[in-house]
């Protein structure tokens, strides 16, 4: 009953320093999109992947690459981390455009 | 004007109280309509569809409303367990990308 699992749950990180962001589901669905959400602001697109070997610009993609691995897979990257990348990251699927969006817990990133 | 809208709150209610909100959305081309919940430090999860004739869950009746271009969420008998933040996402048809509204705060007390 695993549905969309991220990780790491919590990770602090030093300003200039990369990371990635893990994301995988078991629902075989075709579309996954990474969303960051502050306070205030709502759920604010980063990059979304329609299917499989496809990837695309959202509301707020500098700062960020993507890649869609298979079709499970999808990870968000950190190049070179800044304080305002401090934020909880949710990673979604859905099958297909019109069907229900399925998150994952979330991962919260503190950028030092 | 923002694509989809609605009032941040806090709708402060007492428990048993019915409690309604909008959410309005301005692409015409919009297909699809989700109500989600979100409690706090945790996920948006599906709370419910919302279908073109209206639907209801229990206590949760959701509505649409294309000529004025909004969808409700009505809950009754409301529940302390009830409070969270309450968020309206559209589709538009064909596109990929939902879109969420900022969501409204529910606070049910005692």
């Amino acid at each position: 009953n695993a549905g969309v699992t991220q990780t790491p749950k919590f990770q602090v990180l030093k300003t200039g320093q990369s990371m990635t962001l893990q994301c995988a589901q078991d629902m075989n669905h075709n579309s996954m999109y990474w969303y960051r959400q502050d306070p205030g602001m709502g759920l604010r697109l980063i990059y979304y992947s329609a299917s499989e070997g496809t990837t695309d610009k959202g509301e707020v993609p500098n700062g960020y690459n993507v890649s869609r691995l298979n079709k499970r897979e999808f990870s968000l990257r950190l190049e070179s981390a800044a304080p305002s990348q401090t934020s909880v990251y949710f990673c979604a699927s859905s099958a297909n455009p019109r069907d229900t969006i399925y998150f994952g817990e979330g991962s919260w990133l503190t950028v030092v | 004007r923002k694509e989809v809208e609605q009032d941040p709150g806090p709708f402060n209610v007492p428990e048993g109280a019915t409690v309604a909100f909008n959410c309005t959305y301005s692409n015409s081309a919009s297909q699809s309509f989700f109500w989600y919940r979100q409690d706090c430090r945790k996920e948006p999860k599906l709370l419910m569809s919302v279908y073109s004739s209206g639907n209801e869950d229990g206590r949760f009746t959701a509505q649409l409303n294309r000529a004025s271009q909004y969808i409700s969420l009505l809950i009754r008998d409301s529940k302390l367990s009830d409070s969270a933040t309450y968020l309206c996402v559209v589709k538009i048809g064909g596109s990929y990308i939902p879109t969420f509204g900022r969501g409204t705060s529910l606070i049910v007390h005692p």
